[in-house]
């Protein structure tokens, strides 16, 4: 099936720095999700990408939709305590499959 | 609005007892899904649908069954508990997979 390799698996930062993780597949997706998770809780989608080369916002949040569609990366800017969390990447390959394929995930830590 | 809820919380089961995890949804979407989530694999897929009355194996559907009979309920049964399905369960409902899903806040099982 298809699988998702996503990295870092974990980072420790110190509040106010940048964080970059990404995404890769050997497959194509037609879409590409990010979502994070607070401890306790279920996955929250923080960024949905649907065309090959999108850069998109979301406050301090920018994920791209790389340009061969077997990639994607999130970057967080200027980091606060509560980003901390697991923040997933998943893709979905369109067409008739109904299936979304997610990674492992990356736990972020922010050292206040 | 209640979004998507899930009951139990949390169970504790004994080695070949049977139990089924409730999932409802009021957004009347039609694709609704379970995955399972283990240290350090992610989520994985158990098994989806894609509406009322149809239903499909995800990526580890072996020891689960599923139902659809309403738009609102998908509920999720185990047969008879191992311990290798000790894990968090999550419920997810979207207008179709590769939009936004919306997690319930889980169930955590665990197996003795």
């Amino acid at each position: 099936g298809q699988q998702l390799n996503q990295s870092p698996q974990s980072m420790f930062i110190q509040e106010g720095e940048d964080v970059s993780m990404n995404c890769t597949s050997s497959s194509i997706f037609n879409t590409w999700l990010w979502y994070k998770q607070d401890p306790g809780e279920g996955p929250v989608l923080l960024i949905a990408l649907y065309k090959a080369g999108e850069l998109t916002s979301n406050g301090r949040l920018t994920a791209q939709f790389g340009i061969t569609r077997k990639d994607s990366f999130l970057n967080i800017s200027a980091s606060i305590p509560s980003d901390v969390g697991i923040y997933f990447c998943a893709g979905h390959s369109g067409g008739s499959n109904y299936k979304l394929t997610f990674g492992k995930g990356t736990l972020l830590t922010v050292n206040p | 609005n209640a979004g998507v809820t899930q009951t139990p919380k949390f169970q504790v089961l004994k080695t070949g007892q049977s139990m089924t995890l409730q999932c409802a949804q009021d957004m009347n979407h039609e694709y609704m899904s379970w995955y399972r989530q283990d240290p350090g694999m992610g989520l994985r897929l158990i098994h989806y649908s894609v509406g009322a009355g149809i239903t499909d194996q995800g990526e580890v559907p072996n020891g689960y069954n599923v139902s659809r009979s309403t738009t609102e309920d998908f509920p999720l049964r185990l047969l008879s508990a191992a311990p290798s399905q000790t894990s968090v369960y999550f419920c997810a409902s979207s207008y179709s997979p590769a939009e936004t899903q919306y997690f319930g806040p889980g169930t955590r099982l665990l197996v003795l």
